[in-house]
């Protein structure tokens, strides 16, 4: 089955600074993509998703790019503030053993620091 | 309304015991999830039901029950709880061709 790996797992960068949290999968019929952001006791939350290769997603100062080819989803933060330190999930939509199954990576703590 | 519910928050069990946790959502998704989630690891996909059809994943079969008596409510049941269950289980919902699943805050689950 999919399998996804994420990658840093713990990510600590100053105020201002910019972050990369990177994802590779194994499925080539995966189709849709997501990133989602965890603050300490609370849900998972959507952050963004992407469904076209090659696709650039903005938003609330990340940037999301897929390549298909290289199968591999990164997010990227290009001015962190405190409010991002959380953690991260990126996750993959396969339709697997008969049904839309997703999988997801172990997660990025990311820490900004003051 | 996104919010998914789910109830207890955190869960004490002894070993041996039955656990049941609610969850439930007002989005009239057709699809809700059960997920385990142990620390440093991925959620991982216990079962999930769509519409009134329950799917188990393989690896798990045996040790997760489930009910959905409505499109509202999902609950998850272990009927004899082992120390390895202890873990948050979060709860999610979609709508069917819309992909995006949307989380609970999750129960935490401590088996003593």
């Amino acid at each position: 089955g999919e399998q996804v790996e994420q990658r840093p797992p713990h990510l600590s960068v100053r105020e201002g600074d910019s972050a990369v949290i990177t994802c590779t999968y194994t499925d080539p019929n995966s189709y849709y993509f997501f990133w989602y952001k965890q603050e300490p006791g609370a849900s998972l939350q959507l952050l963004m998703k992407v469904f076209s290769s090659t696709e650039i997603n903005e938003g609330q100062g990340f940037t999301v790019l897929l390549n298909k080819k290289d199968k591999r989803l990164s997010l990227n933060l290009t001015a962190a503030h405190p409010g991002d330190s959380a953690a991260y999930f990126c996750a993959v939509s396969a339709w697997t053993e008969g049904a839309d199954r997703l999988t997801f990576g172990k997660g990025t703590q990311l820490i900004i620091q003051p | 309304d996104t919010t998914v519910k789910q109830n207890p928050r955190y869960k004490l069990a002894r070993v041996g015991k039955p656990v049941n946790l609610i969850c439930s959502q007002t989005m009239n998704h057709d699809t809700m999830y059960w997920y385990q989630k142990k620390p440093n690891q991925a959620p991982k996909l216990l079962l999930f039901y769509y519409d009134k059809i329950l799917n188990r994943e393989a690896d798990t079969f045996e040790k997760f029950q489930s009910s959905r008596p409505n499109n509202s409510f999902c609950s998850l049941y272990i009927g004899s709880a082992g120390l390895e269950y202890s873990a948050m289980y979060l709860c999610a919902s979609s709508r069917v061709g819309n992909y995006e699943q949307y989380f609970g805050p999750g129960t935490r689950l401590t088996v003593l």
